[in-house]
């Protein structure tokens, strides 16, 4: 199994739409979780962490299932905006690097 | 979040040749890690570079293709040696977002290298 596994997409959906991406870890003993969004051609940047409890930021929530050991992020309402990929990232063995999935591509359209 | 600063952004080299990438942080940071992401692939951990010590690398990745420097807490480099076409990808630096806590230790990038070997 690999350490961090997501559906690769792509996800073509329209404006307006609500889409969810779920992602799953191998290291049961992992603490830190994010979600990041990258742009084409353009580094990753950092969207939100995941908590315990679950962190909503305006039409993003994203939530944390350690007894599955998966997290998902969840967007409300897609803007065209949207549009790009989306990497889940948790912190390695030694919990001193973070391990990338190798993302989900959302394509919102009008 | 820091300010990273990588460079060259791009370049294009001959095989057999090496490259070294520079980057730069505006502030102390604790850690700092090297990645590579290849087309159409997600980020892969190359190292993380230790000020004054060598850098721990993850499997598959050796110094003496991959020899990093870290001489403070706010410069790395890393040197892609006799490079091949398989060397072709983007090399990322990050830093981590809080000093000495490792939980919940967010990544910030800088832009980006994207070399091209011919």
């Amino acid at each position: 199994r690999k350490e961090v596994e997501q559906d690769p997409g792509p996800f073509n959906v329209p404006e307006g739409a609500t889409v969810a991406f779920n992602c799953t870890y191998s290291n049961s003993a992992s603490q830190s979780f994010f979600w990041y969004r990258q742009d084409c051609r353009k580094e990753p940047k950092l969207l939100m962490s995941v908590y315990s409890s679950g962190n909503e930021d305006g039409r993003f929530t994203a939530q944390l299932n350690r007894a599955s050991q998966y997290i998902s992020l969840l967007i409300r309402d897609s803007k065209l905006s949207d549009s790009a990929t989306y990497l889940c990232a948790v912190d390695n063995q030694a919990g001193t690097a973070l391990i990338f999935g190798k993302g989900t591509t959302l394509s919102v359209s009008s | 979040s820091a300010v990273i600063s990588q460079k060259p952004s791009r370049d294009i080299c001959q095989r057999g040749t090496s490259l070294t990438i520079q980057c730069q942080v505006d502030s102390q940071v604790t850690m700092m890690f090297w990645y590579r992401q290849q087309p159409g692939q997600s980020l892969t951990l190359i190292a993380t570079a230790n000020q004054g010590s060598e850098a721990t690398y993850e499997s598959g990745f050796v110094i003496d293709k991959f020899p990093i420097s870290r001489p403070n807490l706010t410069f790395s480099t890393l040197t892609v040696s006799n490079m091949s076409p398989e060397d072709s990808s983007i090399y990322l630096c990050s830093v981590d977002g809080q000093t000495g806590d490792q939980l919940n230790t967010e990544a910030f990038f800088g832009q980006g290298t994207r070399l091209t070997v011919v």
